[in-house]
């Protein structure tokens, strides 16, 4: 049962133009999201969050935005550059009853051309 | 670099053995988290230790186990492997259970080819 979902597999922007990454979860009990980047061969690395008390934080050129009501996160990357081209991944944390374990969605993966 | 670290960074073994995957956590932290990463498949949840007790639970199968030691590293035993098992299994760390912003610090990974 895949709670957090990111339905695009892939996505490809221009360089300098918005890189527009969306999420969907279906439980009301996340209080916590995340985004994580993923280059081939390593190891997911932190990229942004947003608590669920908030509906935007921002952080250089990336800025998250949640909607609660509709469940749905989205990760905004203005300029794209050609380095942001990886693998992105939405996560959700339940909280402390979860531990805190993340949930995380299938990923996109976002190419940025030149 | 995360400061986690994961050996071995590949392995590759037969249908029915049995597998170690080990994990070092970043310095200070206390928590260790294990997830899958199958072929098409976001990273799968399996199972929470917090100084050396087991925290949270996923979707983690019966012949899966996990434990953390006093020097608080970890290990994923993994038995009577299956075809399906092959897949990327990643260690993460967090300062405590509490996860504080919720960041979790990955490890590159161990990826298991059964054959």
């Amino acid at each position: 049962d895949q709670q957090v979902k990111q339905n695009s597999p892939s996505l490809s922007v221009q360089e300098g133009r918005i890189s527009i990454l969306n999420c969907d979860y279906t439980n009301s009990m996340f209080d916590y999201f995340l985004w994580y980047k993923k280059y081939p061969a390593e190891g997911p690395t932190f990229l942004i969050s947003i608590s669920s008390i908030k509906d935007k934080n921002e952080d250089g050129r990336f800025t998250v935005f949640l909607n609660k009501s509709a469940k749905h996160l989205s990760l905004h990357i203005v300029p794209s550059q050609p380095g942001d081209s990886a693998v992105y991944f939405c996560a959700a944390s339940g909280g402390y009853y979860s531990g805190y374990a993340l949930n995380f969605g299938k990923g996109t993966s976002l190419l940025v051309t030149p | 670099d995360s400061g986690v670290t994961q050996t071995p960074k590949h392995l590759i073994t037969a249908t029915g053995q049995r597998v170690t995957l080990r994990c070092s956590p970043r310095s200070g932290d206390l928590s260790v988290y294990w997830y899958q990463q199958s072929l098409d498949q976001g990273l799968q949840f399996l199972i929470q230790y917090y100084n050396g007790e087991e925290r949270a639970k996923g979707n983690i199968l019966e012949r899966f186990s996990a434990q953390q030691f006093p020097d608080l590293h970890s290990e994923l035993n993994l038995s009577s492997l299956e075809l399906g098992d092959s897949a990327l299994y990643f260690c993460a760390s967090s300062v405590g259970a509490t996860g504080d912003t919720g960041e979790l610090f990955f490890g590159e990974g161990s990826r298991l080819t059964v054959l």
